[in-house]
């Protein structure tokens, strides 16, 4: 699978969107961008995911540009339940596992 | 639907003592991962279950650990002997399999050893 690179941490204002990037720039394709999200002390949950296209759905939304080498996670307005690690990964159509990276922690300011 | 369950949700064991871990994935999800996860690290890949195909143990860290399924449904991730580095959360996970990637979580096990 491609190895996705990430920000270590992020900061956004509650109420405001929060772009999170990615790069993927080795990806190949028949990969699928995923988001996932780590809440402190909970399971990771799944956010959205997309191959080329832009993805949208009542958590977030994902933009991927052309070439599919980044991709960016949208949450449009964002509250402090969403401090949490994110993690963007990259998953052939046919995988088993999945490789998670460190992920960017997003914490949100009142 | 109910999500993912595992159980317990704790478990504070002395070092030495074997441990079951059990995992209810959602109903009708093929596939079932286990992952653990040290504090304050990602998670790291265990094993990997996909209906009837020999399980993908790729990610077991010793012959301590073991796991097995029932069919396509419970499964036990069994530790032996343990030791204090083996203190993690342990998560489980399923998927539709067959190419359904999108894989949930269950709320994990958290486990002492001590």
């Amino acid at each position: 699978d491609a190895k996705t690179t990430q920000p270590t941490s992020m900061d956004c204002a509650e109420g405001r969107a929060a772009n999170l990037p990615c790069n993927h720039s080795t990806i190949s394709g028949n990969e699928y961008v995923y988001w996932y999200r780590q809440i402190h002390s909970q399971g990771p949950q799944y956010i959205i995911h997309g191959l080329k296209n832009n993805e949208t759905n009542e958590m977030a939304s994902l933009i991927i540009t052309e070439d599919r080498k980044s991709s960016t996670l949208i949450l449009p307005h964002a509250t402090l339940r969403d401090t949490a690690v994110y993690y963007c990964i990259v998953i052939r159509s046919s995988a088993s596992k999945i490789i998670f990276g460190s992920g960017t922690r997003l914490s949100i300011r009142p | 639907g109910a999500g993912v369950s595992q159980s317990p949700s704790n478990k504070v064991t002395e070092k030495g003592k074997d441990v079951e871990l059990r995992c209810d994935p959602i109903s009708g999800h093929t596939a079932l991962y286990w992952y653990r996860q040290r504090l304050g690290q990602g998670l790291e890949f265990l094993i990997y279950f996909q209906g009837n195909s020999a399980p993908d143990k790729s990610g077991l860290p010793s012959d301590r650990f073991s796991a097995e399924r029932t069919g396509e449904s419970v499964s036990t991730l069994t530790i032996q002997r343990t030791q204090q580095e083996d203190s993690a959360v342990y998560l489980c996970a399923s998927s539709l399999g067959f190419g359904g990637e999108t894989q949930y979580f269950g709320p994990g096990t958290r486990l002492l050893v001590l």
